[in-house]
């Protein structure tokens, strides 16, 4: 079965820098567009960024754009979101999703999510 | 503040029917963007609930069903559960600003 495995997460300063990486396995990675969601403490979700099965689409919230960068390893089963400037509104848990869809749409899902890895922003 | 507005808490007694609504405007559900409805447990991860058309994935019961009209949509539960106590979650895409989500229900069954 599909299964998302979220690790990399812990405490930053704000201004600092942390990379969370996320391993797929029970599905053909290298075929699924996969997306970063987070969830601050006690708040609702917030989709971050999407990248396509090859890396040539990718997309940004207006939030995280010029800070936050999203990359795949499409041998290693591996998604990774390389995050700087960190602030202390980044402080949320972050989740690896699998898109519904294999192509580039407005109307897609999130169909398999990981258990998520805590990013804790705090001077 | 969330783009999509969801009530903060519905309940029900066991056997009832509750509904959540989402409601958009006229760049996101309104905009004939599909809405689609996750839960999630306590400490848990998101789950996909309805996706697309009222569409379940492969062991959501059909007690669960979703409808959209006009700039709104809403889930449906039949049966109330004692399970079926978690937070719910609708997702659409707005054209200014991307895949959206709502800011989440407390569903409390009674």
């Amino acid at each position: 079965q599909v299964q998302l495995v979220e690790s990399g997460g812990g405490l930053v300063k704000p201004g600092g820098s942390l990379r969370l990486s996320c391993a797929a396995s029970g599905f053909r990675f290298s075929d699924s567009f996969m997306s970063w969601i987070r969830q601050a403490p006690g708040k609702g979700l917030e989709w971050i960024s999407k990248i396509s099965q090859s890396g040539n689409i990718i997309y940004y919230a207006d939030s995280v754009k010029g800070r936050f960068t999203i990359s795949r390893d499409n041998a290693k089963n591996t998604l990774f979101l390389e995050m700087n400037s960190l602030r202390v509104d980044d402080t949320a848990v972050y989740y690896c999703a699998r898109d519904g869809l294999d192509y580039d749409s407005s109307g897609d899902w999130f169909d398999s999510w990981g258990q998520g890895t805590l990013v804790t922003v705090s001077s | 503040q969330s783009v999509l507005t969801q009530p903060p808490s519905v309940s029900g007694a066991p056997g009832q029917r509750v509904t959540i609504s989402c409601t958009g405007s006229s760049s996101n559900i309104g905009g004939a963007y599909d809405v689609h409805w996750y839960r999630q447990l306590p400490g848990t991860a998101p789950k996909l609930l309805i996706f697309g058309h009222n569409n379940r994935p492969s062991g959501v019961p059909d007690r669960f069903s979703a409808s959209k009209s006009g700039t709104s949509a809403s889930l449906a539960i039949t049966g109330l559960q004692a399970e079926d106590e978690a937070d719910f979650f609708c997702q659409s895409y707005d054209s200014n600003l991307g895949v959206v989500f709502g800011g989440g229900t407390k569903l409390t069954v009674l």
